[in-house]
């Protein structure tokens, strides 16, 4: 086990609402890394969040936002979901000295109908 | 420039056999390679990791080869298990920035 919780375990939304998904990062982890894992596919890099504040963001419009509290959990937004949006979302965490060695949740499943 | 391509798409090894996956990179600011297992239903697990500073990294029946100057690097599983059994994804990322790029995965079978 990685430390690493997100929740729920999965979700099924319709087109147009709206989603929070949450995580809770490893102890000693102070940033956190959002992906989007669609079907047989790799995951996609979607933003980093380190001191409360988006740290890179990828290929992703503003209708995906986040946040991260001060004890470095994080929640991802969705607004206005599209029928492409269902996947499985994945965050992992990472120290500040090195972003790179991240370990991963087990994801929340998110399916939009 | 910001792709990994990785292949096979899927793998069928025999039991004792070794599996080998290969993984393409563009981007030479990349300085960090991991490997990632997945079972179905599970996040990914970091497997084994290199960086381009060495040619060869070995964690128990798992290595890394890394070729800098073809860009390529892969990952050799020996003595394959039937719980090896899972998908394979290499990645990339550069100076620490923490945004890794992922290849297709690699949906790997080991036969008894």
């Amino acid at each position: 086990e990685t430390g690493v919780t997100q929740s729920p375990t999965h979700l099924i939304k319709t087109r147009g609402q709206q989603v929070t998904l949450r995580c809770s990062s490893q102890s000693g982890h102070n940033t956190v890394s959002w992906y989007q894992q669609a079907l047989g596919q790799g995951p996609q890099f979607i933003f980093q969040y380190y001191r409360e504040e988006e740290n890179g963001r990828g290929n992703f419009p503003p209708r995906f936002s986040g946040l991260q509290f001060p004890n470095y959990s994080s929640e991802l937004n969705v607004n206005a979901l599209e029928l492409d949006d269902s996947a499985l979302y994945l965050c992992a965490s990472s120290r500040v000295g090195d972003k790179n060695i991240q370990y991963f949740g087990a994801g929340t499943r998110l399916s939009v109908l | 420039q910001q792709q990994v391509k990785q292949s096979p798409q899927s793998l069928i090894v025999q039991k004792g056999g070794i599996s080998i996956i290969n993984c393409a990179y563009e981007n030479t600011a990349f300085d960090y390679f991991p490997w990632y297992q997945q079972f179905p239903g599970k996040g990914p697990a970091l497997l084994i990791a290199i960086r381009p500073d060495v040619s060869e990294k070995k964690e128990g029946r798992f290595t890394i080869s890394f070729n800098k100057s073809a860009k390529q690097f892969s990952l050799h599983i020996m003595d394959s298990q039937p719980g090896d059994s899972a998908t394979y994804f290499c990645a990339a990322s550069a100076q620490l920035g923490g945004k890794l790029i992922f290849g297709q995965g690699t949906e790997l079978s080991v036969k008894p």
